[in-house]
């Protein structure tokens, strides 16, 4: 069965340290990954996603993530954290065949400290 | 960036009585969904609807559910007699094409039962 998990439920950080989210998949065939940000009172804003290739996949506002088939992790880093990047991260899978619905983790709330 | 909007943001209403969650994808997208997360939980999937039917279904939209999409324009989640565990935010999301795409989601409407 499809399944995400994010151990980390709250991580907190100083503005200017590194970041590293951490995601779990479980997926019975080749996965897209896909990470989401919620801001408050926000809809779910793509940051980046995964599908084949270059196991590194740059996203916007600075992120990046890296996909380890052997370890299932698709694990979302910034080497700096701005204030703004406060926020709830989803990191969610979908299936390259099959059905087109994206299974989503728990979340992993970031709150950034000056 | 283009936006999908839902409305109201925020609905309560009495358990057993019928609710109409109200999304506006975005104008060229072809592929349409609904999303809910119960507070402390994962976003879950409910449905997924192209070309005028539902293409897809989760375990979670069984018979009170129902989505329309009236006017081409607007997309809507009908339940048909709330119940308390329907409280949750809905999600309302689109895309352009199929697979893999680039869901793009609204801010939500928070449906509280009481």
């Amino acid at each position: 069965a499809q399944s995400v998990t994010q151990p980390d439920i709250h991580i907190t950080v100083s503005e200017g340290a590194s970041l590293e989210l951490r995601c779990n998949y479980s997926y019975g065939a080749t996965p897209y990954l896909f990470w989401y940000v919620q801001s408050p009172g926000q809809g779910l804003q793509l940051l980046l996603k995964y599908f084949s290739g270059d196991t590194l996949v740059q996203g916007i506002k600075g992120f990046e993530a890296e996909f380890k088939r052997s370890q299932s992790s698709f694990n979302l880093r910034k080497p700096s954290v701005h204030w703004s990047d406060a926020a709830e991260y989803f990191c969610a899978v979908g299936g390259q065949t099959g059905a087109n619905n994206l299974f989503f983790g728990t979340g992993t709330r970031l709150t950034v400290i000056p | 960036e283009p936006e999908v909007t839902q409305t109201p943001s925020h609905q309560v209403t009495q358990m057993g009585q019928e609710v109409i969650l109200r999304c506006v994808p975005i104008s060229n997208h072809l592929y349409f969904y609904w999303y809910r997360q119960i507070l402390g939980q994962k976003v879950e999937f409910l449905v997924s609807f192209y070309n005028n039917e539902i293409s897809e279904k989760s375990e979670i939209f069984d018979d009170q559910f129902s989505v329309e999409r009236p006017d081409g324009s607007n997309f809507t989640l009908k339940i048909r007699s709330t119940k308390l565990e329907d409280s949750a935010m809905y999600f309302c999301a689109s895309s352009a094409r199929g697979k893999g795409e680039k869901l793009f989601f609204g801010s939500g409407t928070q449906l509280s039962v009481l």
